[in-house]
Order: C-alpha cells, then sequence, then structure tokens
C-alpha cells in the first residue's frame, strides 16, 4: 500500500510557481520521498529525492519539513507542458523496497 | 538516468491470443521490473526480472498468464498470454540506477499501449 496521501487534482496558473504537497505521517527515519509525474500516455519520468534537507535540481525543489512528516515539490514557473499526474513515493533509498504507487495529483496548469 | 525502449508501442488484439513485449535498455543493469497501467488508474507491479534467475511475480500475477524472459542485463520481453478485454492496459518497462548517496533511482519506459477485443 502507498505511504502517502496526495490531493486528487490541483491547478495552476502558467508561469507561476506550482505546489504540490505530500503528506507521509509513517515515514520512517531511513525512508527517501521520491517525486515521479507521468506526462498523458508516456512512462513515468523522475524528478526529484531527498532524506531530510531540501533538495534542488534543474527540473523543480523538494521541500521536507524539519519532522519529515510532509513534503512539497515545486515547480518554480509551471509550463503547459508540466500538466501531468504528479505521484510522491516513500521508500528506502538503496536497492529494496519497489516504487509502491498511488493515485497522485493531476496538475492541470492552464493558460 | 536510463535509456530504455518498448516494442511494440501499442498494439490491438484478438481474444485469446498473446503479445510479447520487448524492452531494451541503453547499458547493462541487474534489476528490470514490468509494470501494468490499467485505464484511468496507477501503476501496478507485475514483476521483478534479474538475469540469471526466475522473475518474482507480485500477488495475483502468474507465471502463466505473464511469462518473463530475461536473457541478458540489457533485454527483457513480456508476454501477456490468452489476453482477454480486461487485459487492456498500457505495460511499462523499468529499471533502477544508482544514484547519490547510495540511493537508487527507477526509470521507465514509454510503454506498450495494449488493447484486447
Amino acid at each position: 500500500d502507498a505511504k502517502t496521501t496526495q490531493p486528487p487534482s490541483m491547478d495552476c496558473a502558467e508561469g507561476r510557481a506550482a505546489n504540490l504537497p505530500c503528506n507521509h505521517s509513517t515515514i520512517s527515519g531511513n525512508e527517501y520521498v521520491y517525486w515521479y509525474r507521468q506526462i498523458h500516455s508516456q512512462g513515468p519520468q523522475y524528478i526529484i529525492h531527498g532524506l531530510k534537507n531540501n533538495e534542488t535540481n534543474e527540473m523543480a525543489s523538494l521541500i521536507i519539513t524539519e519532522d519529515r512528516k510532509s513534503s512539497t515539490l515545486i515547480l518554480p514557473h509551471a509550463t503547459l507542458r508540466d500538466t501531468a499526474v504528479y505521484y510522491c513515493i516513500v521508500r528506502v533509498g538503496n536497492y529494496g523496497q519497489n516504487f509502491v504507487f498511488g493515485p497522485g495529483t493531476r496538475l492541470s496548469v492552464l493558460p | 538516468s536510463a535509456v530504455i525502449s518498448q516494442k511494440p508501442s501499442r498494439d490491438i488484439c484478438q481474444r485469446g491470443t498473446s503479445l510479447t513485449i520487448q524492452c531494451q535498455v541503453d547499458s547493462q543493469v541487474t534489476m528490470m521490473f514490468w509494470y501494468r497501467q490499467q485505464p484511468g488508474q496507477s501503476l501496478t507491479l507485475i514483476a521483478t526480472a534479474n538475469q540469471g534467475s526466475e522473475a518474482t511475480y507480485e500477488s495475483g500475477f502468474v507465471i502463466d498468464k505473464f511469462p518473463i524472459s530475461r536473457p541478458n542485463l540489457t533485454f527483457s520481453t513480456l508476454t501477456v498470454s490468452n489476453m482477454s478485454p480486461e487485459d487492456s492496459s498500457i505495460y511499462l518497462c523499468s529499471v533502477r540506477r544508482s544514484g547519490s548517496g547510495f540511493t537508487d533511482t527507477q526509470y521507465f519506459g514509454p510503454g506498450t499501449r495494449l488493447t484486447v477485443l
């Protein structure tokens, strides 16, 4: 079973920051938070992952609360091409647990 | 990252037939995975395929229905046998690669969209 809770859908205006929340209140100390997205009819795309520190890459930023019970994926300047289903996944970081996909958040970026 | 290709990209099949889906990776990987995504649903893991050993199937999936081959470290096939309309789904191949800080990351192919009539 998925260990995360995400809102089923969100809207965001083009050019604005998209902030996607994820709750993972039962996360263990050695579990990482991973984010993927799936654009319609394509395979899921890896975005970012982190343990407890905030992370940033060319695609997004990941903000994890100090108690690690929730996190937020930030797309700083959303474009229409960012419209997708975004999945938040919690798992041990190395070759162990499978990636379990929940229903995710359907983000619609509006012109 | 990993470059993963799948063949065919889509197919329409008749009930009772079988389809073999191929997955090719751009470099050697130990673990390969097959997922199913039914219409409007999230991804479900079918099985894990390691080279040189039998595939490990998740609950609800059996080898007779979804036989898997893993002849080398860059290639795998998934066969959907004796198909019925309920098998209409997107089938995805996936691999893991090591990342920073002793973590790994999973990458996905483009998927094979199967429609069974």
